[in-house]
């Protein structure tokens, strides 16, 4: 498969604990995205990377969110301290230009 | 006022009906348009992208944009069953992709 990959697919956690997801772009795409989506809503710009540095972070995005693709390969992005209102599907998309993106499948977390 | 704004339905429609589903946007700046297809607990799928005013045909499907208004449309013909999903359109300012709420449409066979 040479899709977008995510992992995990669906993360359960308490209240207070830290999460990571992991975002694996489209061969050779050098644009990553994250994005937040709750139900009934679109997707919600979080932050953009270009090859490994980050250009762009929603104003959204509190201190706990914290972002990094290192090698300009694959992203993680990070969630500490969760609360229940971090619960959402969190997306990841990749490109080799700016007029279009490819989505990965999503994590869902749901925190308790 | 929302960047993007999106009737989120939901809509129902006898198969083979012509779907006609919109977005109105507030910045006459945005250039670049898409639609997404996103299927329940799957992530958006890419349907259609245009930058300029008129329509743009693929298949079964129609993307139009009318700048001096700030509407887009995307127009569904021959609609199946499987087409039911949610519909979003999204426009790029700079970095940033911004999505309608999308609408849920729904193919009754």
């Amino acid at each position: 498969d040479t899709g977008v990959s995510q992992d995990p697919r669906h993360k359960i956690t308490k209240r207070g604990q830290n999460v990571t997801f992991r975002c694996d772009p489209i061969s050779e795409h050098n644009r990553l995205y994250w994005y937040r989506q709750t139900l009934g809503q679109g997707p919600e710009f979080l932050t953009y990377f270009q090859n490994e540095a980050q250009l762009e972070k929603s104003r959204l995005l509190s201190d706990r969110f914290s972002a990094e693709r290192p090698k300009g390969s694959f992203s993680t992005l990070e969630i500490q301290r969760t609360e229940q209102g971090d619960s959402a599907m969190y997306l990841c998309a990749s490109s080799l230009t700016e007029d279009t993106q490819y989505f990965g499948p999503g994590t869902r977390l749901t925190v308790l | 006022q929302k960047e993007v704004e999106q009737d989120p339905g939901p809509l129902s429609v006898p198969e083979g009906a012509i779907v006609s589903l919109n977005c109105t946007y507030s910045n006459s700046a945005f250039q670049y348009f898409m639609w997404y297809r996103q299927y329940s607990r799957k992530g958006p799928e890419l349907l259609m992208y245009t930058y300029s005013s008129g329509n743009k045909e693929d298949g079964r499907f129609t993307a139009q944009v009318d700048k001096s208004s700030k509407y887009i449309s995307l127009f569904i013909r021959d609609s199946q069953p499987s087409d039911s999903a949610t519909y979003l359109c999204a426009i790029r300012r700079t970095y940033k992709y911004i999505f309608g709420t999308g609408t849920r449409l729904k193919v009754l066979a």
